[in-house]
This record gives structure tokens, C-alpha cells and sequence, in this order.
């Protein structure tokens, strides 16, 4: 089974400066996708994010990047120059393989809320 | 633009009633969506997985007759909560995928309040 590891409810940031936020995973298969979500207290969830497990860069988007580390099975975002609509609650998530049978859902981490203070 | 888009995004209900919730994906057509809940503070649980034109797949306690799911057309799912009860207050929220990429969308989500 997979599973999904937020060890930060809650995280502060200064505005401008950078922020990582932790995210582990455990799963017995090779091939496997790793996304992260922002959601806004609005309620909606904000794609950011995606790193396969072949992947050999790590994956950036902007100010995020994803640090991969494989044999640690941890998936931290960085968020580089925070600012103060980057405060919600960050979501991790990983993608079942690609099976017979298989929809492939998304298994959520518990999420981490970013506050970035002016 | 939203690529998923669920409606409604709020509803307000009596207890004993039902409420239906749409999800449709706008630009591509999904074979799968997937209806997840979330409570306050909480990270969101999938509760089932709507397949076009089969029956939906449920997660072990989620009972399916209270969560009706139908999933008539490549670009609709619907979720009906019937028989609202108060503890079925919550945000839920539907996701779809697009199987040409990686990427899985999510609607609006829909709060849901039964008084």
C-alpha cells in the first residue's frame, strides 16, 4: 500500500524568503508519480507540481521545485521568494502505477499550512 | 480556465433530504473521475472512483447507497448524497484525468451543510 508523510502541520515563512516543505512516501513500486497541490482556504486544488519516479531532473515550475531524493523516498517543495498569497495548505500526493485494472488515484498526505508574514 | 468544473459550490440542506453534485470535465473526456471528502483541517480521502458507464468503485466505508455515484457520460459524474444527515457536513470535491497527461484536475469542491 502506498503512503503519504506530512510531518509539518504548519509552517511560517517570511515574505521573499524561501520555504521547503517535507514530504516522504512509501511504496514497494518502481513507477510511481509524486504531485504536489496548493489549496487556498477557498477550497479549490491548485495543481503546482509533478515528479516522476524516472524522472531524472528534479521537476521546477516557476518559483516551486521539487527536491527528489529517491533512496530517501522524500519529495520536499521549495518555494523560493514566498509571498503572502502563497499562505494555504499544501497538499502531497502520489499516483498508484500504471496497472490492468488500476485508476490510478491520488493518495493525499495529511498537508502542511504555509503562513507567510509580510 | 477550469477544466473541471463542479457544481453546486455551496448548498445548504434540510435533514432527510437529498443533494446531488455535478462534476464535468470541459476540455477532454474522462473515463475516471473521483469524488474525494475533506473535513475541516483534515487532507482529503477518496471515497470512490466513478467509471463511465460501470458502477463506481467504493472505499471500504463509504456506503454506497447513501453515496450514490453516476457516471452516465464521458464528461459528467454525478454524486448524490441522499438522505442528508448532519454528519455528512463536508467539503467534497471531485477529480478527473486527463489520460493524455499526467496532470489529474479538480473542481471547485462542493461545501455542503445539512441542518
Amino acid at each position: 500500500a502506498q503512503k503519504i508523510t506530512q510531518t509539518q502541520p504548519g509552517m511560517f515563512v517570511q515574505e521573499k524568503e524561501a520555504v521547503t516543505l517535507d514530504c516522504t512516501y512509501d511504496t514497494s513500486d518502481p513507477s510511481y508519480g509524486l504531485f504536489w497541490y496548493k489549496q487556498p482556504s477557498s477550497g479549490e486544488m491548485i495543481f503546482l507540481i509533478y515528479q516522476g519516479s524516472y524522472d531524472q531532473q528534479n521537476a521546477t515550475e516557476g518559483r516551486y521545485s521539487l527536491n527528489f531524493q529517491k533512496a530517501r523516498k522524500s519529495a520536499n517543495l521549495v518555494i523560493s521568494a514566498s509571498q503572502l498569497g502563497d499562505s494555504a495548505m499544501y497538499f502531497c500526493a502520489m499516483r498508484e502505477p500504471l496497472r490492468p485494472g488500476s485508476a490510478r488515484q491520488l493518495t493525499f498526505g495529511s498537508g502542511t499550512q504555509l503562513t507567510v508574514l509580510p | 480556465g477550469a477544466v473541471v468544473s463542479q457544481h453546486p459550490s455551496w448548498v445548504i440542506c434540510k435533514s432527510g433530504t437529498s443533494v446531488k453534485i455535478e462534476c464535468r470535465s470541459l476540455d477532454f473526456q474522462a473515463t475516471t473521475m473521483f469524488w474525494y471528502r475533506q473535513f475541516p483541517k483534515q487532507s482529503l480521502m477518496l471515497m470512490a472512483t466513478s467509471n463511465e458507464g460501470s458502477k463506481a468503485t467504493y472505499e471500504q466505508g463509504v456506503e454506497k447507497d447513501k453515496f450514490l455515484i453516476n457516471h452516465a457520460s464521458l464528461t459528467l459524474s454525478t454524486l448524490t448524497v441522499t438522505s442528508a444527515h448532519p454528519e455528512d457536513s463536508s467539503f467534497y470535491i471531485c477529480s478527473a484525468r486527463n489520460p493524455l497527461n499526467t496532470e489529474a484536475f479538480f473542481g471547485q469542491g462542493t461545501r455542503l451543510t445539512v441542518v
